[in-house]
């Protein structure tokens, strides 16, 4: 089945530490994003890229990373510069030309 | 710049009854706006999307939307809400991309309950 897959599905980390999240496709997406998630806020744009070497700063890109070496991957690290780290985050992707976002089913950080 | 408002942060409707979810929306061009569906703890779904011609738009699961220029709306309606559609509703804007995908702002969601 085609979709996108999001590991894991919970991830706790100590303070300090950076973690990267997983985010893979096979829908054969061109553009892919990541967003933060906190309560009452609705989603917030972390970094997106539209091609393979490619990426730009979305909305808060400020203590995070991203790379795509590949079409089908784009992880996310979450650097300990992060302030506020613990959130849900939700990764999705994009035909080229295309207009629907599809959504991964999420991984929930939680830093201690 | 754009931006996007859900008034509403919390409704409940009685199963059966009628469901209206208001989204304003602010943008300097015409708008590219979309309704998703979130389930406690998944990713998000949409329901529907419009670009340009007819201004009522039918999504999946019986909902549909109505733009409205005049008064910067883009509001959710269903005519007949089932328990199973409990859950959190986001509106976004956002225009397609020079080189593809697009770049959306989402509300703040309205949390839907429905009392059997």
């Amino acid at each position: 089945d085609g979709g996108i897959t999001q590991s894991p599905k919970y991830l706790f980390r100590k303070e300090g530490q950076n973690v990267t999240l997983s985010c893979e496709q096979n829908l054969n997406h061109d553009a892919m994003y990541w967003y933060r998630q906190d309560p009452g806020q609705g989603l917030r744009l972390i970094y997106y890229s539209q091609i393979v070497n490619d990426f730009q700063k979305g909305d808060i890109a400020e203590g995070y990373s991203v790379s795509r070496e590949k079409k089908e991957s784009f992880p996310l690290t979450v650097t300990s510069a992060q302030k506020n780290p613990t959130a849900f985050y939700l990764c999705a992707s994009s035909p080229r030309g295309g207009d629907e976002q599809f959504f991964g089913p999420g991984t929930r950080l939680t830093v201690l | 710049a754009q931006s996007v408002t859900q008034p509403d942060i919390h409704i409940t409707v009685s199963e059966g009854a009628s469901l209206e979810l208001r989204c304003n929306y602010s943008y300097g061009a015409t708008p590219y706006l979309f309704w998703y569906v979130q389930s406690p703890g998944q990713g998000l779904q949409l329901l529907l999307k419009y670009f340009s011609g007819d201004t009522l738009v039918q999504g999946i699961k019986g909902f549909e939307a109505e733009f409205k220029r005049s008064q910067s709306s883009f509001n959710l309606r269903k005519p007949s809400v089932h328990w199973s559609d409990a859950a959190e509703y986001f509106c976004a804007v956002g225009p397609i991309l020079t080189g593809g995908g697009n770049k959306l702002t989402f509300g703040t969601g309205t949390q839907l309950k429905v009392e059997l």
